[in-house]
């Protein structure tokens, strides 16, 4: 069965430093696709960043970057120059099956906190 | 502007009451999804459907039922709530296509029940 786990419920980050988000992910499909969101004390979900299972690059998106090390199962979010706004619990979420009909299961997410 | 509408922002409800969340969306996405997400515990799948008429159980489907009846519209069903199944629910719709396809969230029903 699939299982995403992310060990860090929660992190303290001095503004401006770099950030690593761990998630490791537990699958047999060979083709899976692993997302980011981000989850605001406001509540809503924004979708940060998406890596497939066959890209060979890391995914990035403007501050953000994936780092993927798929035989160790690991698909870490990496935030550059960390910012106030980014305090808010992150979310790893993973699709497996090769189709996008199928589920999207998430880990128990960590709440970072950025220190002025 | 991509939209998912969860029916109410919070409800209170008793104990033995048969409850009806609402999620609608109006991207024509093939894909819905039920989550509830709980301190600690992160988001998880009560239940997903990827067509009219059709449902997956998730990894917590107990006490749960779902009606999909036409696409734009997903019903999660409490058929008789418990103090256990207090929780904030999340609905999220996703298009059937390439993998890299995010799920896209509505903004949450907070329900108690007491």
């Amino acid at each position: 069965a699939q299982k995403i786990t992310q060990t860090q419920p929660g992190m303290f980050v001095q503004e401006k430093e770099a950030v690593t988000l761990d998630c490791t992910y537990d699958t047999s499909d060979p083709s899976y696709g692993l997302f980011w969101y981000k989850q605001p004390s406001s509540g809503e979900m924004i979708f940060l960043i998406y890596q497939g299972s066959y890209d060979q690059q890391n995914a990035t998106e403007g501050r953000y970057s994936l780092n993927f090390q798929k035989a160790r199962k690991s698909a870490n979010l990496v935030i550059s120059a960390s910012q106030l706004g980014d305090s808010a619990m992150y979310f790893c979420a993973m699709r497996e099956g090769g189709s996008s009909a199928s589920k999207i299961i998430f880990g128990s997410g960590t709440r970072l906190s950025i220190r002025p | 502007d991509v939209k998912v509408t969860q029916s109410s922002r919070y409800l209170v409800k008793r104990t033995g009451e048969k409850v009806f969340l609402e999620c609608v969306q109006d991207m024509d996405h093939e894909n819905m999804f039920w989550y509830r997400q709980d301190p600690g515990l992160g988001l998880r799948l009560i239940y997903f459907s990827y067509d009219v008429k059709m449902k997956e159980k998730g990894d917590i489907p107990e006490g749960y039922s779902v009606s999909r009846e036409k696409k734009e519209r997903f019903s999660l069903i409490l058929e008789s709530a418990s103090t256990n199944q207090t929780s904030m629910y999340l609905c999220a719709s996703s298009t059937l296509g390439a993998m890299n396809t995010e799920a896209f969230f509505g903004q949450g029903t907070r329900l108690t029940v007491v």
